[in-house]
């Protein structure tokens, strides 16, 4: 059964820092991995999206790496800023008896301060 | 822009009674799944729907059933509320073929 986990739970940094939150998974079959980021109380929010046959993706200030073969992805952030406060939360998709669905992570809880 | 909307952003129900969570997207996608999101557990597929009429249990569907009558709506029902149902619900839909789901702002239920 795939598992997907993420560390850490929390983080607090202050503006202008670069950080990068981690996600692994236990099952390397996977057909895509995604980065969602969810503000409180509200829904999620896709950022970015990496196909299996691909190491990286990039979007603005945000860029997310994919390691298959040792079940690891990474979402860098440049130049931190107190909006991209959030949960971020990373999900693979797996194919289960012929649909894909995703399986998420529990998320990291950013804060960023001015 | 693809739009999913839920009927409540809040609910509060009581043990026993009979609840139904609405969802609505606008951009004629097949598929649509109902999560729910609790601390330290993430979220978690209760039904989805391949298409009208259509319906898949997902990883957690005791206590839970879905309705599919038209494309554009799928509901999520409580036949009789229990208190370990207070979550957050979350309804996304997809595009048939898409890799992207598309989320609603969710309802969080609390079951008293």
């Amino acid at each position: 059964k795939q598992e997907v986990t993420q560390i850490p739970a929390a983080l607090s940094v202050p503006e202008g820092e670069n950080l990068v939150l981690n996600c692994s998974f236990t099952d390397s079959a996977i057909y895509n991995l995604q980065w969602f980021r969810q503000d409180p109380g509200k829904g999620l929010t896709s950022l970015l999206l990496i196909q299996s046959s691909q190491r990286e993706q990039t979007s603005g200030r945000l860029n997310a790496s994919l390691d298959k073969s040792s079940g690891r992805s990474t979402l860098y952030i440049a130049a931190s800023q107190p909006g991209d406060s959030a949960t971020y939360l990373c999900a693979v998709t797996v194919t289960n008896t012929g649909f894909q669905k995703l399986v998420f992570g529990t998320g990291t809880r950013l804060l960023v301060s001015p | 822009d693809v739009k999913v909307t839920q009927s409540s952003r809040y609910l509060v129900k009581r043990t026993g009674e009979k609840v139904f969570l609405e969802c609505v997207q606008d951009m004629d996608h097949e598929n649509m799944f109902w999560y729910r999101q609790d601390p330290g557990l993430g979220l978690r597929l209760i039904y989805f729907s391949y298409d009208v009429k259509m319906k898949e249990k997902g990883d957690i569907p005791e206590g839970y059933s879905v309705s599919r009558e038209k494309k554009e709506r799928f509901s999520l029902i409580l036949e009789s509320a229990s208190t370990n149902q207070t979550s957050m619900y979350l309804c996304a839909s997809r595009l048939l073929g898409s890799d992207e789901q598309f989320f609603g702002p969710g309802t969080r239920l609390t079951v008293l």
